[in-house]
């Protein structure tokens, strides 16, 4: 069964520090990886995708792929209040395969 | 342009009654998802259609069923409900089937059911 890991937190990270969010998932066939973020009573909007081995960076979000690792990590510079969130990694194994699998989500606080 | 449109947006039902949740995609977008999120379980896939056709399933009990129009908007139906499917039904489109690395799924609003 494929399954997405996540530290749930909370995460508190002062205001204006870098946030590190991690994610490890079982699928070793995975192909597409992909941070979602989600306020509370709100759905999950895409922060960040990423396909291959590296860094792959969108103004203060980067996310890193390892594959060897089976790891994903999301990097948030210079973290602002307004980014207190659950943050969700989500893997997809391509092709036909059965949609997003999601972890369970990491409760960020960015305190002012 | 208008996003992911869901109804109804909360409901409330009793254990053994139906419902059925409707989701407009995105206009263009052809490929319809949805999931079930709760608080123990998260974000779980239920189905994914794309021209009027079921392309994936999840591992959900077949009281959970969906289907796709023409025009692509997607309905998707819970009978005999049980006290365990109270949450959060969230629908996302996308233009094309397949690798979503191709496409971003964008969600709707949800559907939040509760269930007495």
């Amino acid at each position: 069964q494929k399954e997405v890991e996540q530290n749930s937190g909370p995460l508190s990270v002062p205001e204006g520090a870098i946030a590190s969010l991690n994610c490890t998932y079982s699928d070793r066939v995975s192909q597409s990886f992909f941070w979602y973020r989600q306020y509370s009573g709100k759905s999950p909007e895409l922060i960040m995708s990423i396909y291959s081995n590296g860094d792959k960076e969108d103004g203060r979000f980067t996310a890193q792929l390892n594959k060897a690792s089976q790891y994903v990590s999301l990097l948030i510079r210079d973290s602002q209040p307004s980014d207190s969130a659950t943050y969700l990694c989500a893997v997809h194994s391509g092709g036909g395969a059965d949609g997003l699998t999601f972890g369970k989500g990491t409760h960020l606080i960015i305190q002012p | 342009k208008a996003g992911v449109t869901q109804t109804p947006r909360y409901l409330i039902k009793t254990r053994g009654q139906q419902v059925t949740l409707s989701c407009s995609p995105i206009s263009g977008h052809r490929s319809v998802s949805w999931y079930q999120q709760t608080p123990g379980q998260g974000l779980q896939f239920l189905f994914e259609y794309f021209s009027e056709t079921q392309r994936n399933k999840g591992n959900f009990p077949g009281r959970f069923s969906g289907r796709q129009f023409s025009n692509s908007r997607s309905e998707m139906n819970v009978s005999t409900l049980e006290l365990g499917d109270s949450a959060l039904y969230l629908c996302a489109s996308s233009l094309i089937w397949g690798n979503p690395g191709a496409n971003v799924l964008t969600f709707g609003a949800g559907s939040r059911l509760t269930v007495l």
